[in-house]
C-alpha cells in the first residue's frame, strides 16, 4: 500500500481558493488517487479521483504532478461547508480504500 | 432518498450485551463495507462484502460477525461487547472497482 503525507492542518479564508497538498512517492503505476473529505458528524465523502492527467469536477479540481508522486486537491473557493478532514488516498482498482489522518481544513469567515 | 442508510443512529448499552447495526443501500451496488473510526477519529476497514460474499475481513476480533442477506443489506452483530468497541461504525458501498464509495452517517456506539 503507498503512503501518504499530508498536513495535519490548513486553514483558509471563505471565498479564497485552497490548495490541499498530498505526496504518496510510493505509488504504483496502476494507483489511482482518490480524495475524501469527512464533515463533522458525518461518513466520509468521495471528492475526486484521477491516474495522470488533471482533473475537474463540480466539487474541486486534482492536480497531479507529472511523476505522479503528489497531487494537489483544489477547492476554487472555499466556503463554511467545506471545513472538514480531507482524504488523499493512493488505490488500485480492486484494493481496499485506507484512511490516513488526512487534513483538517478550517474556513475562516 | 438516502443512499446509504444505517439504523440506529445512537447505540447505548452495558458491557458483555449483543447488538446489532442494519445497513441498507438504494444504489444497486454489488459490494459493501464496514469500517470503524475511534476516538482518535482513524476510520479503518473491518469487512467487505461483494454480491453477499466475503472478501475484504481485517484483523477483526471474532465477536464480529457480518451479515449480508442480500445485495443491499450488511448487518454487523456484535457479541459480549467490551469498552474499546465504543466507536463510529460506518456502513458504504461500492461499485465494484475504481467507482467511488458512498457511506451512511454512521452509528454511534457507546459502551457503559
Amino acid at each position: 500500500d503507498a503512503k501518504t503525507t499530508q498536513p495535519n492542518s490548513m486553514e483558509s479564508n471563505e471565498e479564497e481558493p485552497v490548495h490541499l497538498p498530498c505526496n504518496h512517492s510510493t505509488i504504483s503505476g496502476t494507483d489511482y488517487i482518490h480524495w475524501y473529505r469527512q464533515l463533522p458528524s458525518q461518513g466520509p465523502e468521495y471528492v475526486i479521483h484521477g491516474l495522470t492527467s488533471n482533473v475537474n469536477n463540480r466539487m474541486a479540481s486534482l492536480a497531479i504532478a507529472e511523476d505522479r508522486k503528489s497531487s494537489t486537491l483544489i477547492l476554487h473557493r472555499a466556503t463554511l461547508r467545506d471545513a472538514a478532514v480531507y482524504y488523499c488516498i493512493p488505490k488500485t482498482s480492486y484494493d481496499k480504500v485506507i484512511f490516513g489522518p488526512g487534513t483538517s481544513l478550517s474556513v475562516i469567515p | 432518498d438516502t443512499a446509504v442508510s444505517q439504523t440506529p443512529k445512537y447505540l447505548v448499552t452495558q458491557m458483555g450485551n449483543d447488538k446489532s447495526i442494519k445497513c441498507e443501500q438504494n444504489l444497486g451496488h454489488d459490494t459493501m463495507y464496514w469500517y470503524k473510526q475511534d476516538s482518535k477519529k482513524f476510520l479503518k476497514i473491518m469487512f467487505s462484502y461483494n454480491n453477499k460474499e466475503l472478501i475484504i475481513n481485517e484483523t477483526v476480533p471474532n465477536r464480529f460477525s457480518p451479515k449480508s442477506p442480500d445485495k443491499a443489506h450488511l448487518n454487523l452483530h456484535i457479541n459480549s461487547l467490551e469498552l474499546g468497541d465504543s466507536a463510529v461504525y460506518f456502513c458504504a458501498s461500492s461499485q465494484e472497482g475504481l467507482q467511488p464509495q458512498h457511506f451512511g452517517d454512521g452509528t454511534r456506539l457507546s459502551i457503559l
